[in-house]
């Protein structure tokens, strides 16, 4: 069923400062997952992904770490700007190429 | 590109219609497309798989016979919501998983928006 709780954690960062968002997931087994964007009422918007075999992968801007340890995801942007204000989704990928997002991350840049 | 598009972006039903969503990739085929449910404020929930030339595959709970998919060719697929109640309203997000691209990566449509009076 669906989750009941209607409010998204926030990070509220200033224009220029580094932004991390932090996820946890659950299946040990996943060996895929994919940092994604959304903005209000569009689709999610691919960041970067990150396979178990690694644990730091960078892109521009962005860096994903991953921490099978303790199942944990983390997302880092750099020098934040304000159209990076949105809502953050991790998501693991399980059986069959089937993604299961996280709860999300509402990301707000002050300028 | 990996571009995939929804139609309609909204639509506005009656309580009891049947109203169809198209999800089409326009630049890659997909022999697999996926089917989500968002909320105000929440997550993505997948509800079923989509496959082309086959049935799709649902998730636990949800109901086949309300939301029927249908892949017909490698670059679209159909959700049907039918007859639509209030509580379907919803934001209805799809998916596709291109196809000889070496990539487990899923694009993602702009999602429709569903209203049932």
């Amino acid at each position: 069923g669906e989750s009941v709780g209607l409010h998204l954690p926030t990070l509220s960062v200033q224009e220029g400062d580094n932004s991390i968002i932090n996820c946890a997931y659950s299946n040990s087994a996943s060996d895929y997952f994919i940092w994604y964007k959304q903005e209000s009422g569009k689709g999610p918007q691919f960041i970067i992904d990150i396979r178990s075999n690694m644990d730091k992968r960078q892109g521009q801007r962005v860096t994903v770490l991953l921490n099978k340890t303790v199942k944990h995801l983390s997302l880092q942007i750099a020098a934040t700007q304000p159209g990076d204000s949105a809502v953050y989704f991790c998501a693991e990928m399980y059986g069959n190429n089937r993604l299961a997002f996280g709860k999300g991350n509402q990301v707000v840049v002050i300028p | 590109g990996a571009v995939v598009s929804q139609h309609p972006s909204w639509v506005i039903c009656k309580s009891g219609t049947s109203v169809k969503i198209e999800c089409r990739s326009l630049d890659f085929q997909a022999t697999t497309m996926f089917w989500y449910r968002q909320f105000p404020k929440q997550s993505l929930m997948l509800m079923a798989t989509s496959n082309e030339g086959s049935k799709a595959t649902y998730e636990q709970g949800v109901e086949k016979d309300k939301f029927l998919i249908n892949h017909a060719s490698l670059t679209l697929s159909t959700l049907t919501v039918t007859s639509a109640h209030p509580e379907d309203s919803s934001f209805y997000i799809c998916s596709a998983h291109p196809m000889d691209r070496g990539t487990d990566t899923q694009y993602f449509g702009p999602g429709t928006r569903l209203t049932v009076l």
